[in-house]
């Protein structure tokens, strides 16, 4: 079958690191997406990975490595403002996002 | 970048009736176009993808008749809600795919919060 598995709930301080990982097992495979939800809104695109290894865009940073149905996403310098649900969806053979329940990040001053 | 939008944001329709979301991708061609319904706290489920000129492949579970999802151009994707019910208020997102070979990039409308009553 397709699962995803994230940890429910991360907590963190304002101002440091922190890294949210995901396993996961689709039938077949078409790349990792992470997604940035709030309360109440629709994902925002954080990020796209489809080959090994590390993607960097500002203070977020993605992994994958696809022979160990892994992936991170790595937040640096954490605002208040990120304090929201992180949702790991990897694209099947058909082209479908498969969802987990996602991780939800709260962020301490 | 790309940008979907999703309208209404929010609609409020008295039970019975039917309710339309629209869907549109503003400066690209979706290749596909999905739906999605999402309770509180709860992740998203998939109701339906829709490719442009062609009917909607819906979930199980998902009743077709109920939930009409019209795609008609590669810019514009519709759902309606037919017969609403109380149980039917949720939110309801779409996302658009553009699909370049190996690159995938599936972006979400700012969903459409439906409460019937």
């Amino acid at each position: 079958g397709q699962n995803i598995d994230q940890p429910t709930e991360m907590t963190a301080t304002e101002g440091a690191i922190v890294q949210i990982n995901c396993t996961y097992q689709t039938s077949g495979f078409n790349g990792l997406f992470w997604y940035q939800q709030h309360a109440g809104e629709a994902p925002t695109f954080l990020s796209y990975n489809v080959l090994d290894g590390l993607e960097e865009k500002g203070r977020f940073s993605s992994f994958l490595s696809r022979s160990k149905g892994y992936s991170y996403l790595l937040l640096k310098e954490l605002q208040m403002k990120d304090s929201a649900s992180y949702l790991c969806a990897p694209m099947d053979s058909n082209y479908q996002l498969i969802w987990g329940a996602g991780t939800k990040l709260i962020i301490k001053p | 970048g790309a940008v979907v939008s999703q309208h209404p944001s929010w609609v409020i329709c008295k039970s019975g009736t039917s309710v339309k979301i629209e869907c549109r991708s503003l400066d690209f061609q979706a290749t596909t176009m999905f739906w999605y319904r999402q309770f509180p706290k709860q992740s998203l489920m998939l109701m339906a993808t829709s490719n442009e000129g062609s009917k909607a492949t819906y979930e199980q579970g998902v009743e077709k008749d109920k939930f009409l999802i019209n795609h008609a151009s590669l810019t514009l994707s519709t759902l309606t809600v037919t017969s609403a019910h109380p149980e039917d208020s949720s939110f309801y997102i779409c996302s658009a795919r553009v699909g370049q070979g190996d690159i995938n990039t599936i972006y979400f409308g700012e969903g459409s919060w439906l409460t019937v009553v």
